[in-house]
């Protein structure tokens, strides 16, 4: 399964354009890129999903590399209550039937 | 509506007691999870169901038993309890575990404390 490698911390200013990068080297062409995120205390949050194209939902955006060996996730105007822990995860489908690996992700702490 | 639920949300015993958390969930999928998080936060699957039949169990000590009445819930029975149980578990579930586009849907998380 496709590793991934995230920054452990970044801090983002309140209202400017936060920008979490992640390399996935090893991503097979059919795997997606996922990022979710956890907020102090509850369960992990979906935010978006790609292949190779970029994405954009109400969330945030994802633009993944054309070789697609690395993303970046960008919450276009950060607040408060983005501070989170955020993971960048290859979805294997297939017979890896949903096994998802969380690695350590990245703090990202929103500050005024 | 809460999408996936757990109860309870916390859960405090004893050393050698049995325990069990339930999880529900109302989107219809057809796979649900079990994660675990421990003290060092990284979370790692235990075990997940497609229309209740198991297919994924990890190394996980068999005091641990899944169960599965119908495909909207997912219960985790555990015996025995260890201190080294202590965590907080969160059941998740997906439509096509199978699909490299499937999406996991996480509940609130159970916070187990064993004394």
């Amino acid at each position: 399964d496709a590793k991934t490698t995230q920054p452990t911390s970044m801090d983002c200013a309140e209202g400017r354009a936060a920008n979490l990068p992640c390399n996935h080297s090893t991503i097979s062409g059919n795997e997606y890129v996922y990022w979710y995120r956890q907020i102090h205390s509850q369960g992990p949050q979906y935010i978006i999903h790609g292949l190779k194209n970029n994405e954009t939902n109400e969330m945030a955006s994802l633009i993944i590399t054309e070789d697609r060996k690395s993303s970046t996730l960008i919450l276009p105007h950060a607040t408060l209550r983005d501070t989170a822990v955020y993971y960048c995860i290859v979805n294997p489908g297939g017979t890896s039937y949903g096994k998802l690996t969380f690695g350590q992700g990245t703090i990202l702490t929103v500050h005024p | 509506d809460t999408a996936v639920s757990q109860t309870p949300k916390y859960l405090v015993t004893q050393m050698g007691n049995d325990k069990s958390i339930k999880c529900e969930q109302n989107l219809g999928h057809d796979t649900m999870y079990w994660y675990k998080q421990d003290s060092k936060k990284f979370l790692k699957i235990m075990f997940s169901y497609n229309n209740k039949e198991l297919i994924i169990n990890e190394t996980v000590p068999n005091r641990f038993s899944p169960k599965s009445p119908d495909k909207a819930h997912l219960n985790l029975h555990i015996n025995s309890l260890e201190l080294g149980d202590s965590a907080v578990y969160f059941c998740a579930s997906s439509q096509d575990s199978g699909a490299s586009t499937d999406t996991q849907y996480f509940g609130p998380g159970t916070r187990l404390t064993v004394l």
